[in-house]
């Protein structure tokens, strides 16, 4: 496709279930990153993925929250016994290289809500 | 730490010029940038200062002070489709790997008629 695509875009589930969004970025984007969003508030970072390997993974908020990228594509974050604070916007952006412009390319976003 | 400052809040009328200033401080910089977003919408990159000094595009500007670790987006000739959130957002180095994008929490823009 032609820009980042995240899915689900709506992903509703209940405290304590596992839950897994995808994200599959611009064809040919070494980087990837994913953030979260509350309401209000600005893209927090989680983790930063330069090719396969996570080149940084100091936002993920605990030992719950794991991503994997196994072909240097697409990405999938992973969230293990979730809980209501979990629930956010969880953003997914790449860049051709890391970032060297400061310009990433942001999806939709996939908006996760835990009852 | 990290962290970023900016209004959480401007608003200006149609054709009006408006300016939101951001102030940082980071551990290590490369750059500056600057992200529109509308409600429910993904974040979309305007603009980045790596150097001291303006950069114009098109209706909008930014301007870098390293010295002062400050930037401000500049937006001029107002028009209702610009009421959105404006982030700015430094660029970090991460050791022998890039960088990252540290975001501040935003200033919601209301241009009014």
């Amino acid at each position: 496709g032609a820009g980042v695509s995240q899915t689900p875009s709506n992903k509703v589930t209940e405290k304590g279930k596992y839950v897994e969004l995808r994200c599959d970025p611009i064809s040919g984007h070494t980087a990837l990153y994913w953030y979260r969003q509350s309401l209000g508030q600005g893209p927090e970072f989680l983790i930063y993925f330069q090719g396969t390997g996570a080149a940084d993974d100091s936002g993920l908020p605990n030992d719950r929250f794991f991503a994997v990228r196994p072909e240097g594509s697409v990405s999938t974050l992973k969230i293990q016994r979730t809980e209501r604070g979990d629930s956010a916007v969880y953003l997914c952006a790449s860049s051709p290289t890391w970032a060297g412009t400061g310009e990433l390319f942001f999806g939709e976003g996939s908006r996760l809500t835990v009852l | 730490g990290q962290s970023l400052e900016q209004p959480s809040e401007v608003t200006a009328v149609e054709g009006a010029i408006v300016q939101i200033n951001c102030t940082y401080q980071t551990s290590g910089f490369y750059g500056l940038s600057w992200y529109q977003q509308h409600d429910g919408g993904a974040p979309t990159f305007l603009s980045y200062n790596a150097l001291d000094g303006l950069e114009e595009t098109g209706r909008f500007s930014s301007f870098l002070s390293r010295s002062d670790s400050y930037g401000y987006l500049l937006l001029q000739e107002l028009q209702m489709k610009d009421s959105a959130s404006y982030f700015c957002a430094v660029r970090v180095p991460i050791y022998n790997q890039g960088g990252k994008l540290i975001f501040g929490q935003g200033t919601e823009l209301s241009v009014k008629p």
